[in-house]
This record gives structure tokens, sequence and C-alpha cells, in this order.
């Protein structure tokens, strides 16, 4: 149980372009996902908080027009890299908030990009 | 969120118990200590939770002192597929909490042969 999905698990795109990053729960129902970005040799960092049905609340020094966020479902939630660039390449990482087991968060398998 | 101290490395032989430490000195009453691991290029895979009692589940046990103040993570029998970061996080648990989840630089164990 408590499965989290990502797809793509990498992309490659060109500078300037938009990509587009979903996260599924796949066996239970998340009002709650949140994004993280994870640079090389770094930890994880927090940057938005997706909510289902509203807008989501986004970490400071976080691009909101940049990251786009849509958590349009109780199982599904997406993160759109608009206008990408180079520095925008890392390994991104979504998780679902379980409405069991005290809210704990599961982590799908992420998401590296490459922008050239 | 209580910020958390863990030791940048450790080494651990195959098939010894692995004991992974954690400070977290100014939690409060109502924080969870939970424990997660990420192996490389993978997103994080939660281990255990627990707020005060020492909690077992099978991947690890979790030892929390009585004061609250640390935790030790034990993996029983290491094998070379626990090589992995793993991080001490705590939080408060609830809905109405928010649920960030604040990552630290964790442990970095290595499982040797």
């Amino acid at each position: 149980g408590a499965v989290v999905s990502q797809h793509p698990s990498w992309v490659i795109c060109k500078s300037g372009t938009s990509v587009k990053i979903e996260c599924r729960s796949l066996d239970f129902q998340a009002t709650t996902m949140f994004w993280y970005r994870q640079f090389p040799k770094q930890s994880l960092m927090l940057m938005a908080t997706s909510n289902e049905g509203s807008k989501a609340t986004y970490e400071q020094g976080v691009e909101k027009d940049k990251f786009l966020i849509n958590h349009a479902s109780l199982t599904l939630s997406t993160l759109t890299v608009t206008s990408a660039h180079p520095e925008d390449s890392s390994f991104y990482i979504c998780s679902a908030r379980s409405e069991t087991s005290l809210y704990t968060q599961y982590f799908g398998p992420g998401t590296r990009l490459t922008v050239l | 969120d209580a910020k958390t101290t863990q030791p940048p490395s450790m080494d651990c032989a195959e098939g010894r118990a692995a004991n992974l430490p954690c400070n977290h000195s100014t939690i409060s009453g109502n924080e969870y200590v939970y424990w997660y691991r990420q192996i490389h290029s993978q997103g994080p895979q939660y281990i255990i939770h627990g707020l005060k009692n020492n909690e077992t589940n099978e991947m690890a046990s979790l030892i929390i002192t009585e004061d609250r103040k640390s935790s030790t993570l034990i993996l029983p029998h290491a094998t070379l597929r626990d090589t992995a970061v793993y991080y001490c996080i705590v939080r408060v648990a609830g809905y109405n909490q928010g649920g960030k989840l604040i990552f630290g630089q964790g442990t970095e164990l290595s499982v040797k042969p």
C-alpha cells in the first residue's frame, strides 16, 4: 500500500520549453501533495504544498509563475516547469500525504529533468 | 518543527546491526520522530515513526529516549541494499498541522561486505 508514482521518470528538453510532471497516489487518496527539488549532493528542498481543489502554497523563493502546480483530483497533482532553463535541471520529487497513519508522507520515485 | 542533528556518515558491516543516532533536543511534546531513507537517485522511502514509545516494524526499530531528546534507528541485520542516506525528521502529525517535512543532510550509511 501507499504507492506514489511519477511520470516521466526522466525528461530532456530544450531551453525555453515547458515540461509537465505528473504525481499520482495509486492506492490511496491524497488531499495534500508536496513537491520537492533536489540538486546533486544536496538534500531535498520543499518547493510547494499542493491542496486538492485549491491553490498551491509555495515556499519562500520559489516562483509560482514558473512552477505551476495543479491538484485537480484526490490522486493526481502536476508540476509544470514553464520556460525551462538549464539552471532548472534537477531531480523533482513529489510526495502524497496519507490521511491514515497520522498523515505520513509517501514519496514518488522522482523525475530527472535536464534542460539543454 | 524541531531541528535534528545526525552524523554525516557511518559504516556498517553486512549482517550486523546498524544503529543510526539522531539528536532532537528541542522537540515539542506533540512532535513525532520520522525516519526516511533515500537510495541513490530514488525518492525517499518511509521507514518508521514514533512519538515516545519504541516502535518496530518489518524494516527497522526506533528507540526514543525517555526525555525524547534523541532517538536511534536500528536496522537489525544490514544488507548491501540498505546503503542509503537516512533522514531523521521531527514534525507535528495531523491534518491541520501543515505536514511539511524539512529535510536535513541526513546520515550516509555505507554497508560493506
